[in-house]
């Protein structure tokens, strides 16, 4: 049983540019949530996604948005990037109050 | 709101010795509670939670924690370190009722080193 999976694993931005993150979440698991994680700090909670609808909003930016698939799966993306946009973009998925986190997207702005 | 601290943002301790990280959370009722490991440039990996059933809550590789709600902690310990056990550790919390829809509050972390 495959667990979150997520991709691309590294990727470099430009200031400005755009960027599209993926993740799969866990088999039978029907809720997405995505976390940003700065270079030593916790993750900070950005959204999360249950039927194909954004169900909950942490404090972050319009620039900030996300899609979820029929199927579960889901995308963030980040419009208008920042240097301080660069972090680990973690996904979880959830079923009931079990959630696994996948390995981590590393986005670096220069 | 909910809120997480974590004390101590690095725990040293010897092969062999007692483990014990520290976690103290904010909350006008119960929430459930996790404990995540993060090795180096990996993601987190659920460690055990607690979801209001024992409050003696055992975990994977040999870790455990204990809810006292009187203390509002649940402090994540094992008996014996091992060099494997060096990783960053955080607590997290679930609001109150815990349903899938609730977002995770995270500490900011404790750095544990295990020397030989």
């Amino acid at each position: 049983d495959a667990g979150v999976t997520q991709s691309p694993t590294h990727l470099i931005k430009t200031r400005g540019q755009q960027v599209t993150l993926r993740c799969s979440p866990k088999s039978g698991h029907d809720t997405v949530s995505w976390y940003q994680q700065a270079l030593g700090q916790g993750p900070q909670f950005i959204f999360q996604y249950y039927e194909e609808e954004e169900r909950q909003r942490g404090n972050f930016p319009d620039r900030f948005s996300g899609h979820q698939f029929p199927n579960y799966s889901s995308e963030l993306n980040v419009n208008a990037l920042l240097l301080g946009d660069s972090a680990l973009y973690l996904c979880a998925s959830s079923f009931a109050n079990t959630i696994y986190f996948g390995e981590g997207s590393w986005l670096t702005v220069v | 709101a909910q809120s997480v601290t974590q004390l101590g943002s690095h725990v040293s301790v010897s092969e062999g010795a007692l483990v014990l990280l520290r976690c103290n959370y904010s909350s006008s009722v119960p929430p459930y509670l996790f404990w995540y490991v993060q090795y180096p440039n990996q993601g987190l990996q659920l460690l055990l939670k607690y979801t209001s059933a024992a409050t003696l809550v055992k975990g994977i590789n040999g870790f455990e924690a204990e809810f006292k709600k009187s203390e509002t902690s649940f402090h994540l310990t094992k008996p014996s370190a091992h060099m494997s056990d060096a990783a960053e550790y955080f607590c997290a919390v679930l609001p109150a009722g815990g349903t899938s829809y609730g977002k995770l509050t995270f500490g900011q972390g404790t750095i544990l080193t295990v020397h030989p």
